[in-house]
This record gives structure tokens, C-alpha cells and sequence, in this order.
């Protein structure tokens, strides 16, 4: 299983960044998928979860990011995303897509090398 | 909000047992999951369902519970265990951690 996070970059405070997290090496359509985050010398932060088409793909979403991010996923593709909007200087981090055998992320099995996001003005 | 309290650190010296700690009023009733982080590389399950290890973790890598209280014990610690080490549980549609132990091994 590979996953491969991209469309880090600098951004200004306000604007919108999309991040993208590209799978091979299973079946993507039959898993969930998970977004964290690490801030610089910080620990590790939940960002949001999307189940399986199979089960809807409801999203679920840390309460501290107040609605400005949304995950949305493309079977065809194998592709998970990370919307995010009205970005804080805050929200700089490294971003972590994962993903798992438990359906739901009881654990998280699988994890890519991650994509920063630096907002800066 | 719900919380997983974690030592900020352990030291041992090499081919010593560490064992780190994860505290939760839930613990007992949700699975909980345990990662290991290099300096500077992703997050590694080593641990998972309190207990169970994934196919290519190390033996002395073991998990327990006890209570509100999981464990993660390091068997022989070697300098390549020297990481961070993160509980982490999926419980009222949140994924919660713990804010990590610093693994030191010298």
C-alpha cells in the first residue's frame, strides 16, 4: 500500500489550499480515509475521516477546524482530498493522509510521507 | 473534551524494558492503538486493539491494559527504538491522541 500526499505550498492567511492524496496497492473504494496533521514540534492532530462509499462517505471533522475544511474522495481515481478553506496562519503543518483495515480509524495502518502547508503573509 | 495523558517522556538504557503509559476515562470500553514516530519520518502503527501487533513489528513491541490504562512495552530497548510514541483511540466519531512520549534510549 503507497499513499501519497501533494499540493502543499505557501499560502496567504484567507486563502483556500487543496491537497490531494493519491493510492495505490489496495482496494481504495473498500476503505476510508483519514487526514491529520503535525504542526512543527508539535504531536499528532486529527483533521477529518471519510468512510467508504459503501458506507455513505460521511465525513467527520476535528471541531476545532469550525467548517473550513472538507474531505472528498474519488473511487475512480483512488484519490482522497483535503479542502481547506479560510486558512490560518495556525493551520501551518505537515499534512498526513492514512488509512486502514478497521473500516472506521480504530487504527491506521497505512500512512503517507506527508505534505506542508505553510501559511504566511 | 475527552483526553489521552501521556508521559511527555521515558529514558532507558539500551536492552532495558520501557514501558509508556495512556491514561483515559474510556479506555476500558474503546480500542486503543499505539504509533511510533522516527525524528523527521510518518507515524507507525506498532500496536493495535491494545494488544495485537501488525505483521513486521518487532516482538518486543507488546501492548496491555489494565483498568483505564494501556501500556506499551518495549522489550530490550535498542537505540533504533529511540522515537515518539503516540496512543491514539477513534471514539464519538473523533480520532483522539495522546500528546506523545519522547523514547530515549541511552
Amino acid at each position: 500500500v503507497h499513499l501519497v500526499e501533494s499540493g502543499g505550498g505557501l499560502v496567504k492567511p484567507g486563502r483556500s489550499l487543496r491537497l490531494s492524496c493519491s493510492t495505490s496497492g489496495f482496494t481504495f473504494g473498500d476503505h476510508g480515509m483519514s487526514w491529520f496533521r503535525q504542526a512543527p514540534g508539535k504531536g499528532l492532530e486529527w483533521v477529518g475521516f471519510i468512510r467508504s462509499q459503501g458506507y455513505g462517505a460521511t465525513t467527520y471533522y476535528a471541531a476545532s477546524l469550525e467548517g473550513r475544511f472538507v474531505i472528498s474522495r474519488d473511487d475512480f481515481k483512488g484519490i482522497a482530498y483535503l479542502q481547506m478553506n479560510s486558512l490560518k496562519i495556525e493551520d501551518t503543518a505537515l499534512y498526513y493522509c492514512s488509512s486502514g483495515e478497521s473500516g472506521d480509524p480504530f487504527w491506521l495502518d497505512y500512512w503517507g510521507q506527508g505534505t506542508l502547508v505553510t501559511v504566511s503573509s | 473534551s475527552y483526553e489521552l495523558t501521556q508521559p511527555p517522556s521515558v529514558s532507558v538504557s539500551p536492552g532495558q524494558t520501557a514501558r509508556i503509559t495512556c491514561s483515559g476515562d474510556s479506555l476500558p470500553h474503546i480500542f486503543c492503538s499505539w504509533y511510533q514516530q522516527r525524528p523527521g519520518q510518518s507515524p507507525v502503527l506498532v500496536i493495535y486493539q491494545e494488544t495485537k501487533r501488525p505483521s513486521g513489528i518487532p516482538e518486543r513491541f507488546s501492548g496491555s491494559i489494565s483498568g483505564n490504562t494501556v501500556t506499551l512495552t518495549i522489550s530490550g530497548a535498542q537505540a533504533l527504538d529511540e522515537a515518539d510514541y503516540y496512543c491514539q483511540v477513534w471514539d464519538n466519531n473523533t480520532v483522539i491522541f495522546g500528546g506523545g512520549t519522547r523514547l530515549t534510549v541511552l
